[in-house]
């Protein structure tokens, strides 16, 4: 059985643009979560899509959205990238929402902002 | 919200030595507990969870233990080896979301 699959797994952009990361969940897993990983911040929660909505955010500005697709893939957007975005972005996959659930995490991708 | 402190920060043993990592939580609504180990250039692999209805857990060398009234839980690895080298997390989630917090890593370094 396969796993989260993220990609691209490296990707290196330059201040002021943007980036969109793909997030492919565990085959038969409908719900998708985001995280940030820094080594000043740690993991941070970003978002959950479950069914196609989103079902929680963290606590980051409106420039990190989502959506997740009838298949239950997802996609992260940054815009207007900025130095502090360097960071590994992991998603992680689950059977459902709600709490309790055991979260399959994929490789990351490493985004570094120039 | 919810705020998870994890230490130590860094943990050095020598091969067979058991190694212990605490977390404490700070919001009763948490009620499931997980632990993720992340060797480099991976993601986090889920090594053992427990949930708010249940004291202790064991798998083979690893073990965790809760204690809800003190809103603390550790881990324990028994007979560590050289691959149980890596960073661990601990995280919290409440019982309503599918969203974790997580502390903020300990760097277990196992010397054969």
């Amino acid at each position: 059985k396969a796993g989260v699959t993220q990609t691209p797994r490296y990707l290196i952009k330059t201040r002021g643009q943007q980036v969109t990361l793909s997030c492919s969940p565990i085959s038969g897993h409908r719900s998708v979560s985001w995280y940030q990983q820094t080594p000043g911040q740690g993991l941070q929660f970003l978002f959950e899509y479950f069914s196609e909505t989103q079902r929680n955010k963290g606590n980051f500005p409106g420039r990190f959205s989502g959506r997740q697709f009838s298949n239950s893939r997802s996609e992260m957007n940054v815009s207007t990238l900025e130095l502090g975005d360097s960071a590994l972005y992991l998603c992680a996959s689950s059977w459902t929402s709600g709490g309790g659930n055991i979260q399959y995490f994929g490789a990351g991708t490493r985004l570094s902002v120039l | 919200g919810e705020n998870v402190e994890q230490h130590p920060s860094t943990l050095s043993v020598q091969e067979g030595d058991s190694a212990v990592i605490k977390c404490t939580y700070s919001d009763s609504a948490s009620n499931y507990f997980p632990w993720y180990k992340q060797e480099l250039g991976k993601g986090p692999q889920l090594i053992i969870d427990i949930r708010s209805n249940v004291g202790e857990k064991k798998d083979q060398r690893i073990a965790v233990t809760l204690n809800k009234t003190a809103k603390h839980f550790s881990l324990h690895i028994t007979e560590t080896q050289p691959e149980d080298s890596a960073v661990y997390f601990c995280a919290a989630s409440p019982y309503n979301f599918n969203k974790f917090y997580f502390g903020s890593g300990t760097k277990l370094n196992v010397k054969p």
